[in-house]
Formats: structure tokens, C-alpha cells, sequence
């Protein structure tokens, strides 16, 4: 089984503060690496999608690093709001369409 | 839009029962994946299908079963469903490889 791992598990930061989370992947047969968010009571929304070594996304305030060498890419967000609570996970599609997703990261941000 | 519609938000089942779960897209996506969502286990993929009536085990497919006789429709299916089986079930679709996924809303189910 392909391992995704992401850390921290969890995160609590307060409002204003910047924070960001890291996303492992196998460097192998890469394809592209995906974020999402998954807010409470709705669906996992696609933040980026990602597919070349140096890749550097950004949607306002949130922005995405890519390293397949060496896979690793990093999700950063500045100056949080509560609005950005939410599960945030990677995802890593392989050969064959298969996607693995990592366990995400639970960030709250305190008013 | 892409919609990505899942038949229940919530269901409850006894034990032994076999339980339908739907899942239709509408942008003609070729990949079809069912994931279930458990507390600290993450998004766990039980099945996916890249065409019509073609089929790929995930890491977790036993007690499942799956059909797709039309590229729109994914369909899971819980042989003889067990208390384990309860989780949250999370129907996805994608364009081809590497490209994002759209997810359905969910169903939550319960096996008693």
C-alpha cells in the first residue's frame, strides 16, 4: 500500500496567526499531488492541483510548495480566519487512476 | 457545475442486510471511486473505476462490492452489512489521471 502521510494531525492556531502543513509522498511515478479542504458538513473541495517539481500555487491567502524529488509539498496559510477551519488533505494519484489520499490535518482557528 | 450526487445522507441498516449505496456524476468523468471516512483513519479507498463495468480494488475492499454498468453511475454494495461497516461513505469522480476529484456529499451509515 502507497503511503501519504501528512503532518501535524491536528493544529490550533489563533486568529491572525500564520500557519502551514506538510504532505509526504512516495517520489516515484509521480503524477501530481492534489490539496483539499474538507469543512464540517460539506463535501472535500480541490484546493490545488499540482504536477511540476518547483510548483508554486497560490488562492489568496493560501499557497502550496511542491518538491517531487524528494517528496514533500507544503500548504501555507497566512494570517488565518476562522473560516479557514477545516480537514486539509493531500492526495497522490497514481498509475492506473488510483488516488490515495493522507490522513489530513485538522486546523481551528480561535477567534 | 460538476454535480456528483449521493443517494442518502443518512441511512440506517441492521445487520446482515445488503445495502445499496448510488453515486451519479454528470460531467462524463471516467474515474469513479468509493472512499470511506473514519475518525484518524483519513479517506480510505475501497474501490474505483476507470471505464464501464471495469473495476479496481482500493486498499480496503473486503465486504464490498461494486458495479458500473453506465459511465454515470457507481454503485456500492454491502454483500451483508456488519457493525464495522459503519462509517461515512464518500463517492468521488475525476476527468482521468492525475486531475482533481469532485466528491459527492456524503452518506453517513449505520449498521445495527
Amino acid at each position: 500500500i502507497l503511503n501519504v502521510e501528512q503532518s501535524p494531525q491536528s493544529l490550533h492556531v489563533q486568529e491572525g496567526d500564520s500557519t502551514n502543513f506538510t504532505c509526504s509522498f512516495p517520489s516515484s511515478n509521480f503524477y501530481a499531488l492534489h490539496w483539499y479542504r474538507w469543512e464540517t458538513a460539506k463535501s472535500p473541495e480541490a484546493l490545488f492541483v499540482m504536477t511540476l517539481n518547483g510548483d508554486e500555487k497560490k488562492k489568496g491567502r493560501i499557497s502550496a510548495t511542491l518538491n517531487t524529488k524528494e517528496g514533500y509539498s507544503y500548504l501555507y496559510i497566512k494570517g488565518s480566519q476562522p473560516e479557514d477551519s477545516a480537514t486539509y488533505l493531500c492526495a497522490f494519484p497514481t498509475s492506473y487512476d488510483k488516488v490515495i489520499f493522507g490522513p489530513g490535518t485538522s486546523l481551528s482557528v480561535i477567534p | 457545475d460538476v454535480k456528483v450526487t449521493q443517494s442518502s445522507r443518512y441511512l440506517v441498516k441492521r445487520t446482515g442486510e445488503k445495502v445499496f449505496l448510488e453515486c451519479v456524476q454528470d460531467m462524463d468523468h471516467e474515474n469513479m471511486f468509493w472512499y470511506r471516512q473514519d475518525p484518524g483513519l483519513g479517506l480510505r479507498l475501497i474501490y474505483f473505476s476507470y471505464d464501464v463495468k471495469m473495476k479496481e480494488k482500493g486498499d480496503i475492499p473486503e465486504g464490498y462490492s461494486v458495479s458500473r454498468e453506465k459511465k454515470e453511475r457507481f454503485s456500492l454494495i454491502l454483500e451483508s452489512a456488519s457493525t464495522n461497516q459503519t462509517s461515512m461513505y464518500l463517492c468521488a469522480s475525476s476527468f482521468g489521471t492525475g486531475t482533481e476529484a469532485f466528491f459527492g456529499q456524503g452518506t453517513r451509515l449505520t449498521v445495527v
